[in-house]
């Protein structure tokens, strides 16, 4: 059973960077599978914010593309993700996710973490 | 980027009833890349569909996706207590995913 949890500070100041960690447990990373995150600001929908290949290749929101490094570290079995100067709209439920092998939506979720973007 | 429009924003409804929930791409979609999802208030979203009609594991047979190109339609054929929640679309093309903004299907 794949599982994923996210980790990482509650709270960032304005104009650092937000980073997170998603643990993932019951199978390698480096067998395969792209791995994502997602976010969801406070009372709305879901924005996705990148993917990565277990290879290292990444894929990132054109929107947030500029802000956004998301890297993976098999030797631990997880994946990062740093977003720089960041202001009160970055403040959400970040998820961490594995996507389908062919189909590519997100097959497993982890619970999410909030952060809270605020001086 | 292909943008999703889910409608309506919200829907009440009540148990037993048939519900009708709408998604359209401003591009066509490959059906392989359209997926929905549920979401319950406190909870991750749980994958629902892929490939816009095949059911993930575990998912009841009350729930139905359908559609092509730019119009797809996820059914639930009569709404169990706990099938009111947030649904949302989502797609990939281009290198890039996009979700729908989400339907409530709310208790009438």
């Amino acid at each position: 059973q794949v599982q994923l949890q996210e980790s990482g500070p509650g709270l960032v100041k304005p104009s650092e960077t937000l980073s997170l960690t998603c643990a993932v447990s019951g199978y390698s990373i480096s067998s395969g599978y792209y791995w994502g995150w997602i976010r969801q600001p406070p009372g709305k929908g879901l924005e996705w914010i990148g993917s990565i290949y277990h290879s290292g290749g990444t894929y990132c929101s054109p929107s947030l593309k500029s802000r956004v490094t998301i890297s993976v570290d098999t030797s631990k079995n997880q994946f990062s993700l740093k977003l720089s100067s960041v202001t009160a709209a970055d403040t959400a439920l970040y998820y961490c996710a594995r996507h389908a092998a062919v189909t590519t939506c997100f097959e497993y979720w982890g619970q999410g973490t909030p952060v809270t973007v605020s001086s | 980027e292909i943008v999703l429009t889910q409608s309506p924003g919200t829907l009440s409804l009540s148990p037993g009833e048939r519900a009708t929930l709408s998604c359209r791409a401003t591009q066509s979609v490959s059906s392989s890349y359209l997926a929905w999802y549920q979401q319950k208030p406190g909870q991750a979203p749980r994958l629902l569909i892929y490939g816009a009609s095949s059911r993930a594991t575990g998912i009841p047979d009350r729930f139905s996706g359908s559609g092509s190109g730019t119009d797809f339609t996820l059914t639930i054929s009569r709404l169990e207590p706990e099938d009111f929640a947030v649904y949302y679309c989502q797609q990939y093309g281009s290198s890039t995913w996009t979700f729908g903004q989400g339907t409530k299907v709310e208790i009438k």
